[in-house]
């Protein structure tokens, strides 16, 4: 079954830095979405990309967020000048349509 | 109002039992609606659409209803293995075709006893 891959799987960083978080979605997919859990939060939308832009995004995703696709198979997420309160699970997403999202899992991301 | 509300639980059932989950949305506009399920620590899973018709899948069982903004779940015959989060997540539908976000609801926790 085609998966949602995604790099690492557990990132550390200080408070102020800047990371980058990968995903390879489904090679026939469409639609990208970036998705955070918070420990003990639901699951709550960043972003969505279609056709190399940002197609909608969430009060969540202010400046200090960005995402790309640079070549053909990867997506990121750059979170800019992180904050402690960034610690939280980042999904990644496809989606060939508007059903049948298929989620990554994860990136455990600790700011400290 | 939370955008979509779930009890959190845990509901405590044996195993073999029926157990069911009810969700509301408060959205009127939204476009599709699903039931996930997530492992601890893990990425949520697909588990069913669910459609005005009301669709089954096994031992699981959804149903929608529009007027009252109200989404179920049944569970039939419990297995261990069901032990998990059931989430009840809806597409908003605001920007059209697969572009939209989903929306969660915060999730039902399930624990199946031997």
């Amino acid at each position: 079954e085609p998966e949602v891959t995604q790099t690492p799987s557990h990132q550390v960083t200080q408070m102020g830095q800047e990371v980058i978080l990968r995903c390879v979605p489904i090679s026939n997919h469409l639609y990208f979405y970036w998705y955070r859990q918070i420990l003990g939060q639901k699951v709550e939308f960043l972003v969505s990309f279609y056709n190399n832009e940002i197609s909608e995004k969430s009060e969540i995703f202010d400046d200090q967020f960005s995402v790309e696709r640079p070549d053909g198979s990867n997506f990121t997420l750059k979170i800019r000048s992180t904050k402690l309160e960034d610690s939280a699970m980042y999904f990644c997403a496809s989606s060939g349509d508007s059903r049948g999202y298929t989620f990554g899992s994860g990136t455990r991301l600790t700011v400290v | 109002r939370k955008e979509v509300e779930q009890d959190p639980g845990p509901f405590n059932v044996p195993e073999g039992a029926t157990v069911a989950f009810n969700c509301t949305y408060s959205n009127s506009a939204s476009q599709s609606f699903f039931w996930y399920r997530q492992d601890c620590r893990k990425e949520p899973k697909l588990l069913m659409s669910v459609y005005s018709s009301g669709n089954e899948d096994g031992r699981f069982t959804a149903q929608l209803n529009r007027a009252s903004q109200y989404i179920s779940l049944l569970i039939r015959d419990s297995k261990l293995s069901d032990s998990a989060t059931y989430l009840c997540v809806v597409r908003r539908g605001n920007s059209g075709g697969g572009a939209d976000g989903l929306t969660f609801g915060k999730g039902t926790h399930l624990i199946i006893q031997p």
